[in-house]
């Protein structure tokens, strides 16, 4: 049974590229978020995605932006990158209908880094 | 503003010991609370889930409990294993939202 994967695990860009992060779900599941780590925060929600549409989205602006296939798979993509966007990009799925138990799983991130 | 706030910042003990980390947090409403640990490169991995009517949840060596009236939360590891050095992550959810919103963490080293 494969957890979520993640790809790229490493990427470089420079200031003012696009850029885009890729998402498979745990199997079964059907929801999908995405967060932003810094080095030595917590993790931060930027948003999720359920029925192939966003359910919610945190405090990041719209140079980040993302899609859910029918397959429950997502994308993130990041626009006119800046070097503050050098992160860890966490993708995280679960189970709508577990409700409040809705055990989030994540994979192991890609490192972005923008120079 | 809501917010989860963790302590000690980094803690180093002995294997074989005990230690208990801290969160308080400010979401309101609550819906849940949830510690993860994260390996360093890695994603979080969930240790537990409370909801505000649950005051303990054990998972092995780790126990966690809640205080829904002062919005606090402890997770206690006990006889603590080389292994068990990580960041220990402190997770709340809000009622009503699909929102978590993490702390900064304990960053646990566990020495021979």
């Amino acid at each position: 049974d494969a957890g979520v994967t993640q790809s790229p695990t490493h990427l470089i860009k420079t200031r003012g590229q696009q850029v885009t992060l890729r998402c498979s779900p745990k199997s079964g599941h059907d929801t999908v978020s995405w967060y932003q780590q810094a080095l030595g925060q917590g993790p931060q929600f930027i948003f999720q995605y359920y029925e192939e549409e966003e359910r919610q989205r945190g405090n990041f602006p719209d140079r980040f932006s993302g899609h859910q296939f029918p397959n429950y798979s997502s994308e993130l993509n990041v626009n006119a990158l800046l070097l503050g966007d050098s992160a860890l990009y966490l993708c995280a799925s679960s189970l709508v209908r577990q409700g409040v138990y809705e055990k989030l799983f994540f994979g192991s991130g890609t490192q972005l880094s923008v120079l | 503003k809501n917010q989860v706030e963790q302590s000690p910042q980094s803690l180093i003990i002995l294997e074989g010991k005990n230690c208990t980390l801290q969160c308080n947090y400010t979401v309101s409403p609550f819906s849940n609370l949830r510690w993860y640990k994260q390996d360093t490169g890695r994603g979080p991995v969930s240790l537990t889930i409370m909801t505000f009517s649950e005051n303990t949840k054990s998972n092995g060596r780790y126990t966690a409990t809640l205080d829904a009236d002062t919005k606090q939360s402890s997770l206690h590891i006990t006889a603590s294993q080389l292994s068990d050095s990580a960041s220990y992550i402190c997770v709340v959810r809000g009622r009503g939202t699909y929102k978590y919103i993490f702390g900064t963490g304990t960053r646990l080293k566990v020495l021979a």
